[in-house]
């Protein structure tokens, strides 16, 4: 099936710093990529939608200049937390379309678990 | 009022027990229903799908779509320890390619 990475797998950061986090698709090409959030005890929230070579679209109440988004190649998407803050430590999930015919499957990474201290 | 609702369980259960998982939704837009699997420290995974309504199965696995009432199940028949994972329902409208997930119910099945 289709694998994707995503790297790091936890990380722990001060609050002021950045931090990016990568998403590779490994064994398929893919022209969009989205990015999730998932806090404690609640459901797994899309951040943005990321085309190869054009701007993510974001969801309404994702700071777009806040979560930074490259999807600067078929198979790798960043998203980078600037100036991270306490709530921003949370559980950061990618997931990669494939082709699935018409339901255009999502195949997602591990996930980056994000503490902010 | 949630667009999805899931009972987040937990869920515990004897090995070999047929097991139910629902969620209702309040979007009459969406057409396409998906559950996924997820085990600790994993990504979710595509379990099943399904289009519009009517029932789906595969192997033990059967999902069951009623768009009149605004419900979906999941079911697990003889269950086994490695069925244990948090099964998250997923759905969406047609044209649009955003997931709008419920908070998944964590299942146990005890040999």
């Amino acid at each position: 099936g289709a694998v994707v990475s995503q790297h790091p797998s936890r990380v722990i950061c001060k609050s002021g710093t950045s931090v990016k986090i990568e998403c590779r698709s490994l064994d398929f090409q893919a022209t969009t990529m989205f990015w999730y959030r998932q806090f404690p005890k609640q459901s797994l929230m899309l951040m943005a939608t990321s085309n190869e070579g054009s701007k993510a679209t974001y969801e309404q109440g994702v700071e777009k200049d806040k979560f930074l988004i490259n999807h600067a190649s078929l198979t790798l998407s960043t998203l980078t937390v600037t100036s991270a803050h306490p709530e921003d430590s949370s559980f950061y999930i990618c997931s990669a379309r494939g082709d699935g015919g018409g339901l255009g499957t999502q195949y997602f990474g591990p996930g980056t678990r994000l503490t902010v201290l | 009022q949630k667009e999805v609702e899931q009972d987040p369980g937990p869920l515990s259960v004897p090995e070999g027990a047929i097991v139910s998982l629902n969620c209702t939704y309040s979007n009459s837009a969406f057409q396409y229903f998906m559950w996924y699997r997820q085990y600790s420290r994993k990504g979710p995974e595509l379990l099943m799908y399904t289009y519009s309504s009517g029932n789906k199965e595969d192997g033990r696995f059967t999902a069951q779509v009623d768009k009149s009432s605004k419900y979906i199940s999941l079911f697990i028949r003889d269950s086994q320890p490695s069925d244990s994972a948090t099964y998250l329902c997923a759905m969406k409208q047609g044209g649009s390619e955003k997931l709008v997930f419920g908070k998944g119910t964590k299942l146990t099945v005890n040999p």
